[in-house]
């Protein structure tokens, strides 16, 4: 059974610092890897893909890359501002019998303050 | 952008009822899925759908029922609603079972009292 693990739980910096956020899973045969961001009370927001023959992908001050024989996977913020306080959400797509299933961990809250 | 519905923000129910909650989707996704949120349990997947009329259990499907009678919409029916059903429900759609992006809606909490 695939299992997410994502650390911190919690996560507090100030304003400018660049920072790594960490998504761990069990089984190496996925299909895929995707960050989502959630804010409060609010749906989730896809971030980043990463394709299973893919190491890394990049959009705008988000860099997510993915080891995928270590089953590693981590987000890395650059110059962190307020606006991106939030949960960070990682999520791996399951293969064989059970493709197309999503298995997501629990999430890092981020709090940037100014 | 893609844009899926949900068609209630908040709804309250008693304990019991039949209730149903509607998802539409604008972009003709092949795809569409039902997620719960609880706290410390994280997002689950509750059933998932790859065609009209055609749906596949999850991983928590004991409860629920779903719907695809349109490509654009997917509901999701508690027969009779119960206490532990209180929870964030998220719809999601994508273009491609595999490996395409997912995207959400902004969710229904739902109070079964």
């Amino acid at each position: 059974k695939q299992e997410v693990t994502q650390i911190p739980a919690a996560l507090s910096v100030p304003e400018g610092e660049n920072l790594v956020l960490n998504c761990s899973f069990t089984d190496s045969a996925i299909y895929n890897l995707q960050w989502f961001r959630q804010d409060p009370g609010k749906g989730l927001t896809s971030l980043l893909l990463i394709q299973s023959s893919q190491r890394e992908q990049t959009s705008g001050r988000l860099n997510a890359s993915l080891d995928k024989s270590s089953g590693r996977s981590t987000l890395y913020i650059a110059a962190s501002q307020p606006g991106d306080s939030a949960t960070y959400l990682c999520a791996v797509r399951r293969g064989g019998t059970s493709y197309g299933k999503l298995t997501f961990g629990q999430g890092t809250i981020l709090t940037v303050h100014p | 952008d893609v844009k899926v519905t949900q068609s209630s923000r908040y709804l309250v129910k008693r304990t019991g009822e039949k209730v149903f909650l509607e998802c539409v989707q604008d972009m003709d996704h092949e795809n569409m899925f039902w997620y719960r949120q609880d706290p410390g349990l994280g997002l689950r997947l509750i059933y998932f759908s790859y065609d009209v009329k055609m749906k596949e259990k999850g991983d928590i499907p004991e409860g629920y029922s779903v719907s695809r009678e349109k490509k654009e919409r997917f509901s999701l029916i508690l027969e009779s609603a119960s206490t532990n059903q209180t929870s964030m429900y998220l719809c999601a759609s994508s273009l491609l079972l595999g490996g395409e992006k997912l995207f959400f809606g902004s969710g229904t909490q739902l109070s079964v009292l």
